[in-house]
């Protein structure tokens, strides 16, 4: 099956640790991006990659880092310095007929 | 970043009353597509629009982009329990490098 995964579900973590959350491809999409969701905020764009090895800030891209070495993979890293990180995080790629986003299930990230 | 005001927040309808979400901006959009997300899901692509006043209709949920492409709206008729979601409009806005700008979404629930 052709799709998007994302791993672990369910993260926690201490306060002041870096963690990386996992998104993978095989969709062959050369787009890829990441979302954070809050409650009532709607998807809010922390950093996307329209190809490999390159890639731009979103809208809150302060205390995130991302690399896109592969076309599969675009993992994110929770840096220590993100002041409020615990959400649910959705990454997603770019394709399809309308260049629609298809979404991985998500990783919802607690930060304790 | 560019703003898109999605009316209202929340929702709660009786099974069978209809349901309309409002999608706003001050600026020209280039297209919007429009997402459905169940609770605990990640959003799913529902339609895009692309050309001034479209409607297009699935089943029982009829979308519209207004005829100065500056707003959309989306029409549930008859809603049913498996409705309930929470429903994103996305627009892409011209000079924004094919970005989606996702709204705030609007919350159904649909009493039984």
């Amino acid at each position: 099956d052709g799709g998007i995964t994302q791993s672990p579900k369910y993260l926690f973590r201490k306060e002041g640790q870096n963690v990386t959350l996992s998104c993978e491809q095989n969709l062959n999409h050369d787009a890829m991006y990441w979302y954070r969701q809050d409650p009532g905020q709607g998807l809010r764009l922390i950093y996307y990659s329209q190809i490999v090895n390159d890639f731009q800030k979103g809208d809150i891209a302060e205390g995130y880092s991302v690399s896109r070495e592969k076309k599969e993979s675009f993992p994110l890293t929770v840096t220590s310095a993100q002041k409020n990180p615990t959400a649910f995080y959705l990454c997603a790629s770019t394709g399809g007929s309308y260049n629609e986003q298809f979404f991985g299930p998500g990783t919802r990230l607690t930060v304790l | 970043g560019q703003q898109v005001m999605q009316i209202p927040q929340y929702q709660h309808v009786q099974e069978g009353e209809d349901f309309t979400t409002y999608c706003n901006s001050s600026t020209t959009l280039s297209n919007i597509q429009w997402y459905k997300q169940r609770p605990g899901g990640h959003p799913v692509f529902l339609i895009q629009l692309v050309k001034s006043g479209e409607v297009k209709k699935q089943k029982r949920l009829t979308f519209q982009f207004g005829e100065a492409k500056k707003n959309s709206s989306l029409h549930i008729t008859a809603t049913q329990t498996t409705d309930v979601g929470t429903y994103f409009c996305a627009p892409r806005i011209y000079n924004q490098g094919g970005k989606l700008i996702f709204g705030q979404g609007t919350e159904l629930s649909v009493k039984p």
